[in-house]
Formats: structure tokens, C-alpha cells, sequence
């Protein structure tokens, strides 16, 4: 098992840029989400899904777009960047059983210039 | 007030000493609480869970006061690999959504 995992592991990018933050977990876990830490900081939620084809904002959706076609894939979009976005975007999946027993991907290191 | 508080770090401490992390909630309707370990630009790990009974888990205890909505971690006999950031958590509310609120973390750096 890979567990979760996410790609690319560092970015740059220009403000107003665009771009899909992707996140693939083989657990068969139902519940997905999307952290953003930034430094100093915890992490903030920023949106998650309860199985495929639900998703819902969490406490920062603000500037983020997810999907959820599929158990094991859950995309966070980013559409027109700005440097407030820049921070480390953790993926993260639970089972039923124990929702709150959370497995986190290694992180994506986003700058925006 | 921020809904997960904790002590501000970092913690210096000798190899072998024991220390203390605690951690305040804000929201009385809360069910789970956790810690989660952070190593330095890495994910978050599940360290334990956390009961009303309190636990341990070799060196680690947690314990947890409720009507104070005090959350606390002790280590004991630290050892140079404890060195990391460690992350007080709690479910927000008692919904079953899985939604955490995560503190903003205690570094810990254990010295030989």
C-alpha cells in the first residue's frame, strides 16, 4: 500500500495562474481532505468529502475548487493564484470505522510569485 | 479565542527529561481529541488518542480533564528522536464528519 499520495511535491507559480493539486489514496478510504499549513500555523481545512461525488468547504475554501469523482481521488484546484495561497497543501483520508483517525500524504509546497 | 490552544514552544530539553505539552479547547461539545506528531517538513502522524481515563502508550501519557477542557501529553525519558512538533487536536463538535481542529503545535528539540 502507497497509502496517500500527492504530486508534485513543490511548485511555483505566477499570480493568476492556475493549476490541480493531486491527491490518490489506495486505502479505500471514504473521507478525503484538504489541509493548507502555513508556517507557524495549524493546519486549516479547507475542503473534504464524505465519498465520491460529495464534497463540502471546510474552514478556507476561499479560492479552491475540489472533485470527487472516484474513492480514491480527490483533485484541489487552484484557479487564478494569488501569494495568499502560498503554503503547504496536505491531502489526508479516514475510514468509516474511525473518521477521525486521519493518514496525510507527504504535502505540496506551493509558492505563488 | 482560538478554538485549539497550546503552550507555546519551543521546548529545550536535556536527553532523559520529562516534559509536558497542554493543550485548551474551546468548543465543550467536542468528543475526540488527539495528538498528532509533526516531523520538521513532513505530514502529520497520529501519535495517540487521547480518553477521559487518560492513556499511555510506553513513554507517553495522555490525559484529559473535561470540565476544564484541558488536554495534556507528558513524555517521559525523552529521547533525541522525540524531537518534532506535536499537534493537539480535537474533532470539531459532534458531528461525525471527521473534521479536525488542529492547534497550532509545541516544537519539542531534545539536546544529547
Amino acid at each position: 500500500n502507497a497509502g496517500v499520495t500527492q504530486t508534485p511535491k513543490f511548485r511555483i507559480l505566477k499570480i493568476g495562474q492556475s493549476m490541480t493539486l493531486q491527491c490518490t489514496q489506495d486505502m479505500n478510504h471514504n473521507y478525503m481532505y484538504w489541509y493548507r499549513q502555513d508556517p507557524g500555523m495549524g493546519l486549516k481545512l479547507i475542503y473534504y468529502s464524505v465519498g465520491a461525488g460529495i464534497t463540502d468547504k471546510g474552514e478556507v475554501p476561499n479560492g479552491y475548487n475540489v472533485s470527487r469523482s472516484t474513492t480514491e481521488d480527490f483533485p484541489l484546484r487552484l484557479e487564478l493564484a494569488a501569494p495568499s495561497q502560498t503554503s503547504v497543501y496536505f491531502c489526508a483520508s479516514s475510514g468509516w470505522e474511525r473518521q477521525e483517525t486521519q493518514y496525510f500524504g507527504p504535502g505540496t509546497r506551493l509558492l505563488v510569485l | 479565542r482560538k478554538e485549539v490552544e497550546q503552550d507555546p514552544g519551543p521546548f529545550n530539553v536535556p536527553e532523559g527529561a520529562t516534559v509536558a505539552f497542554n493543550c485548551t479547547y474551546s468548543n465543550s461539545a467536542s468528543q475526540s481529541f488527539f495528538w498528532y506528531r509533526q516531523d520538521c517538513r513532513k505530514e502529520p502522524k497520529l501519535l495517540m488518542s487521547v480518553y477521559s481515563s487518560g492513556n499511555e502508550d510506553g513513554r507517553f501519557t495522555a490525559q484529559l480533564n473535561r470540565a476544564s477542557q484541558y488536554i495534556s501529553l507528558l513524555i517521559r525519558d525523552s529521547k533525541l528522536s522525540d524531537s518534532a512538533t506535536y499537534l493537539c487536536v480535537v474533532n470539531k463538535g459532534s458531528s461525525n464528519t471527521g473534521k479536525l481542529i488542529f492547534g497550532q503545535g509545541t516544537t519539542l528539540q531534545v539536546k544529547p
